[in-house]
């Protein structure tokens, strides 16, 4: 069975600092993509950024990165120069191919100006 | 491109009705459409999967009869939430899947129902 947890409710940290969101997920199987989901307030699912469980280089887009530790199933998010709009509640999910998405409980992010 | 619309964003219904959610790929076709619940502050919690022109798969606890899934279109899914309940308020999301990307689901802005 697949699972992801975040073990982290609620962060806050003040603006322009880097924040690192943790998780971990736990499968048997190959074929697994891992992804970072942000909801803000509007509570549109938006994609931050996804790592396909195969490659070894982590994912990177723009002030995003991925810190992805395959052997410790370790999968976190870091956000360089944080800003305002990064205040969000943000998902770590995975999913096999073809097949449904498991989310965490998510970590709630606060950037303070 | 990718993207989901849901309709309507907000309803508010008395118990004893039924309300249905309309989810649509606006440009592209979506061979599988997930529908999700998510109660304030928590995580998006999976109620069933539907392949176009095939029943739908729920998740256990999901009550089929209640919450009836149809996917008739490659474009269009819908969620119907029949006899609602005041404890059926919460935020329903939709999402949807193309061929072309097994792994990847694009999401709906969500319907807020409040039954009252």
């Amino acid at each position: 069975a697949q699972t992801v947890t975040q073990s982290q409710p609620e962060m806050s940290v003040q603006e322009a600092e880097t924040v690192t969101l943790s998780c971990t997920y736990d499968t048997s199987e190959s074929n697994y993509y891992l992804f970072w989901y942000k909801q803000p307030p509007s509570r549109q699912m938006i994609l931050v950024i996804r790592q396909e469980a195969y490659k070894q280089q982590n994912a990177t887009e723009n002030r995003f990165s991925v810190n992805f530790q395959k052997a410790a199933k370790s999968f976190s998010l870091k956000i360089s120069d944080s800003q305002l709009g990064d205040t969000a509640m943000y998902f770590c999910a995975g999913g096999h191919r073809d097949d449904k998405i498991i989310f965490g409980k998510g970590t709630r992010l606060h950037i303070l100006p | 491109g990718a993207v989901v619309s849901q309709h309507p964003s907000w309803v508010i219904c008395k118990s004893g009705t039924s309300v249905k959610i309309e989810c649509r790929s606006l440009d592209f076709q979506a061979t599988t459409m997930f529908w999700y619940r998510q109660f304030p502050k928590q995580s998006l919690m999976l109620m069933a999967t539907s392949n176009e022109g095939s029943k739908a798969t729920y998740e256990q606890g999901v009550e089929k009869d209640k919450f009836l899934i149809n996917h008739a279109s490659l474009t269009l899914s819908t969620l119907t939430v029949t006899s609602a309940h005041p404890e059926d308020s919460s935020f329903y999301i939709c999402s949807a899947r193309t061929l072309q990307d097994l792994y990847e689901q694009y999401f709906g802005p969500g319907t807020r129902l409040t039954v009252t």
